[in-house]
């Protein structure tokens, strides 16, 4: 069964940092592309940030590019979101997403994990 | 950049077809895929590549794109089926989500 955990949300001032882990089971991460997705309170969803299979390759969207960085570690199966300087704009829940082969969308979510940038 | 546009709202009466757009430049020309979020619960991919319905996904949701639109079609509409529905699309290395439909099972 394919499983995606997210964990590191939270309280955060802005200006602050977060990082976001997702721990991913139940099948083989490193053929997959990944992404972060988020959905401020009141609001749709926005894709975030995503990365090849081998990690060469990260996109983001404009409003985090030079903030947030995607990364991650195929050999523990997870996936990472370095969150720095964050806006309360950047308040939401971040959800870990699975790419489906040959698609530019995701047919796995995790649960997601809150993040609230407030002082 | 890149935006999609949904209807905010569509109602349907069980048992009838509900229809759901999704609007963008040149939108035929990408591939548009389909999400049902339902309150608490992550989001369901219903449809991908215009009309491609994955494993699990019931027979009466479709899908469909030409010039600007892509449409979600959903037949016999039953009450689980109310939710929101979220378009999607890919272009110029950036993935789009639409504003979301909710539908109204009346």
């Amino acid at each position: 069964e394919v499983q995606l955990v997210e964990s590191g949300g939270g309280l955060v001032q802005p200006g602050g940092s977060l990082r976001l882990s997702c721990a991913a089971s139940g099948f083989t991460f490193s053929s997959h592309w990944m992404s972060w997705v988020r959905q401020a309170p009141g609001k749709g969803l926005e894709w975030v940030a995503n990365i090849k299979e081998d990690g060469s390759e990260k996109q983001y969207v404009d409003s985090v590019k030079g903030r947030f960085t995607i990364s991650r570690d195929n050999a523990k199966n997870s996936l990472y979101l370095q969150m720095n300087s964050l806006r309360a704009e950047d308040t939401a829940v971040y959800y870990c997403a699975r790419h489906l082969v040959g698609v530019i969308t995701f047919d796995y979510w995790g649960q997601g994990t809150l993040v609230t940038v407030s002082s | 950049s890149y935006e999609l546009t949904q209807p905010p709202s569509v109602s349907v009466s069980p048992g009838q077809t509900a229809s759901i757009t999704c609007s963008g430049d040149k939108l035929g020309d990408k591939y548009a895929c389909w999400f049902q979020r339902k309150p608490g619960q992550s989001p369901l991919l219903v449809i991908y590549r215009d009309t491609m319905r994955p494993s699990g996904i019931p027979e009466r949701f479709s899908g469909s794109s030409s010039g600007n639109t892509a449409t979600l079609t959903i037949s016999g509409t039953q009450a689980m089926d109310e939710a929101d529905y979220y378009c999607q699309a890919w272009d110029s290395s950036t993935v789009v989500f639409g504003g979301g439909t909710k539908l109204t099972v009346l």
